[in-house]
């Protein structure tokens, strides 16, 4: 079972195209993580949310919370060939000092 | 700028034959994790430390075995390795922080066992 999970899991769109990815889970995180993984090498930290309902802004990116900080949204506005990747987002649940991971989301931007 | 090394980052081997896989951090970081993904996909836990002398297994069933005598030292050793070994392994170091700190990865060592 995995405890977060993330959708849609492919994602192929046009450059300039908008996209939304889940992050879901029935439980509660102190904080969520969203990474971005290029072919060949490890994932890169894009942003840390912490508090519920928090929305955070890295250019066209837009990361938010859930309220209840069970959840997480990754929304990318005219998306450009340079997302490409793969999206994870990971944390760690309450109570738990091991980061999860969800099976992450795999983006391809065609120009 | 990378604070957390792999090496080798690709590496060739012929069944039954021992490997260790390094992986050195230099931000004085607690915690360190072992990772295995294929490409694309979701990334496994094998092995985590909380610090010196600390190593725990993680979800994943793996034979594999890790040592963590320094802080900044956490190497990953298969005894004998088969093809089903062939993935790719992910080292990652994290602060010990209780409201969850990121995790910083290495570049990863790609492992094929012929």
């Amino acid at each position: 079972t995995q405890l977060l999970e993330q959708s849609p899991q492919f994602l192929s769109i046009q450059e300039g195209e908008n996209l939304t990815v889940y992050c879901n889970s029935s439980s509660v995180f102190s904080s969520l993580q969203w990474y971005r993984q290029e072919p060949g090498e490890g994932p890169v930290l894009l942003v840390t949310v912490v508090t519920g309902g928090e929305v955070k802004k890295l250019k066209r990116l837009t990361f938010q919370f859930g309220d209840a900080r069970k959840d997480s949204s990754l929304h990318i506005t005219a998306a450009q060939p340079g997302d490409t990747g793969l999206y994870l987002c990971a944390g760690e649940p309450i109570g738990s000092y091991i980061p999860t991971f969800g099976r992450g989301t795999s983006l391809i931007v065609h120009p | 700028e990378a604070d957390i090394y792999q090496t080798p980052r690709y590496l060739v081997i012929g069944t039954g034959k021992k490997i260790t896989l390094e992986c050195s951090q230099t931000m004085g970081h607690d915690k360190m994790y072992w990772y295995q993904q294929d490409p694309g996909m979701e990334l496994h836990l094998i092995h985590y430390s909380y610090g010196v002398n600390s190593t725990e297994k993680g979800d994943l069933s793996s034979e594999s075995t890790v040592s963590r005598i320094r802080t900044e030292h956490f190497p990953l050793t298969l005894e004998s390795a088969r093809p089903s070994h062939t993935s790719q392994y992910l080292c990652a170091s994290s602060k010990r922080d209780r409201r969850g700190s990121p995790l910083h990865f290495g570049n990863g060592t790609r492992l094929t066992v012929t």
